[in-house]
């Protein structure tokens, strides 16, 4: 039973396209979250959601929006993509600030 | 936020040999974890550990969060170890906001 995941693994788009990645977790957690893991590997919080409550928003451009359906739950859509938002995407877990589980990511190529 | 610092950058081992690994925090953090990310990308947790020392098999760490670092310890390394070593830590008061060094480097070569 895989306790995150997340969908698709490999996207490959061309600029401007709309995209969505999905992410699932089956932990029981209520804390969600988005990380951006960039070419040199850094990794860096984007989203996080608690009970499907918007609690922290980095400085991320509005075209990246996340959805929280319920609390196992949280897809991220991405508007008129551009080729600086090539990275690998992760979602992850925890109950509350607790340990972190990660999905397997999602490796995004604009085109 | 914090500044997470993770020494060495790059590490290159022959099977066999033991490591050790650092992370220093610029701020008082919780939750501190290591994980490995292997060649496939995934990032595998191995340690949760906001104080004291773990052991799992040949990996241990152990985490002195008074003086806010953490070490990871590698023994008889082997291949499938390589792969990028993180750790990451919160503040606590941002509900699991984890703060990522840019990772160790390690490559082991038989």
């Amino acid at each position: 039973d895989t306790a995150v995941s997340q969908t698709p693994k490999y996207l490959v788009t061309q600029m401007g396209n709309d995209k969505s990645i999905k992410c699932e977790q089956n932990l029981g957690h209520d804390t969600m979250y988005w990380y951006k893991q960039d070419s040199k590997k850094f990794l860096k919080i984007m989203f996080s959601y608690n009970n499907k409550e918007l609690i922290i928003n980095e400085t991320v451009p509005n075209r990246f929006s996340p959805k929280s359906p319920d609390k196992a739950h949280l897809n991220l859509h991405i508007n008129s993509l551009e080729l600086g938002d090539s990275a690998v995407y992760f979602c992850a877990s925890s109950q509350r600030a607790g340990e972190a589980f990660f999905g397997q990511g999602t490796r995004l190529t604009v085109v | 936020g914090i500044q997470v610092e993770q020494s060495p950058p790059d590490l290159i081992l022959q099977e066999g040999a033991n490591s050790t690994l650092r992370c220093n925090f610029s701020d008082s953090v919780n939750n501190l974890q290591w994980f490995h990310q292997n060649p496939w990308g995934q990032l595998i947790n191995l340690f949760y550990i906001p104080s004291g020392t773990k052991q799992n098999g040949r990996l241990s760490a152990t985490t002195v969060a008074t003086e806010r670092y953490s070490l990871l310890y590698i023994s008889s390394s082997q291949t499938t170890d390589s792969g990028v070593y993180f750790c990451a830590g919160d503040r606590g008061s941002t509900l699991g906001r984890l703060y990522f060094g840019r990772g160790t480097q390690l490559t082991v070569w038989p």
